[in-house]
């Protein structure tokens, strides 16, 4: 099953503009993280926030988390063509032991126009 | 520092016939990772192993997946026999270890279509 839940599905924006996705997700969880995916390749890991963070900023990308409200937000400031991927949030759970796994959203396909 | 390694990149197969797909990890990486990613949607955990023990597979339909990490390194994944439904992108990823705040590292992936 799915435990996030990106918005919007699908974005398209100009270059030079801000671009934001949102996860909503269900159970409580220790970390949240974000990666990218271009199309026809692997996903690429982007940020890594803790629950007992707030806001994380990497370069152009700045990530908030709300877990009273279970959601997460991604922000691309400055978009450039090159940032055209899917976009997906990935939850922690245990998975057998003291080992986790990660449960992915369906993803926000983000194309960012020249 | 070289990624992770999947072959082969693309597979067509008829439903009812066996494929194998190959992954070799990060070198030092413990945990390996399978996911089935179904055209426009996320990726989904199919089986996770640490070293070469079996930690989740719980969503692996073991009536005709399988799946084996030999002395904790490469790893294959099996269908047989596929059916339709399995024309998907099967993605291998490792990280270093299977703890929550490990980031996972993801090959290419192999794009399956069952006619």
């Amino acid at each position: 099953s799915q435990q996030g839940e990106e918005d919007p599905q699908a974005l398209s924006i100009q270059e030079g503009e801000n671009a934001t996705m949102n996860c909503s997700y269900k159970t409580s969880i220790n970390n949240l993280q974000w990666y990218r995916q271009n199309s026809g390749r692997g996903l690429v890991h982007l940020i890594l926030i803790r629950s007992n963070e707030r806001e994380k900023h990497s370069g152009r990308l700045r990530v908030t988390l709300d877990t009273s409200k279970k959601s997460s937000s991604l922000l691309i400031t400055a978009s450039r063509a090159a940032d055209t991927a899917s976009y997906f949030c990935a939850t922690d759970a245990e998975s057998g032991g003291s080992n986790y796994k990660l449960t992915f959203g369906k993803g926000t396909l983000l194309t960012v126009n020249p | 520092e070289a990624g992770v390694a999947q072959s082969p990149r693309y597979k067509i197969i008829e439903k009812r016939q066996s494929v194998a797909f190959w992954c070799n990890p990060i070198s030092g990486h413990a945990t390996l990772y399978w996911y089935q990613q179904i055209l426009g949607q996320g990726p989904k955990l199919l089986i996770q192993f640490q070293n070469n023990g079996v930690v989740d597979d719980s969503q692996l339909p073991k009536d005709r997946f399988s799946a084996e990490r030999l002395k904790g390194v490469d790893s294959t994944l099996k269908i047989q026999p596929a059916k339709l439904e399995d024309s998907a992108v099967y993605l291998c990823a490792s990280s270093l270890e299977g703890k929550s705040k490990n980031i996972q590292y993801f090959g290419a992936g192999t794009r399956l279509s069952v006619l």
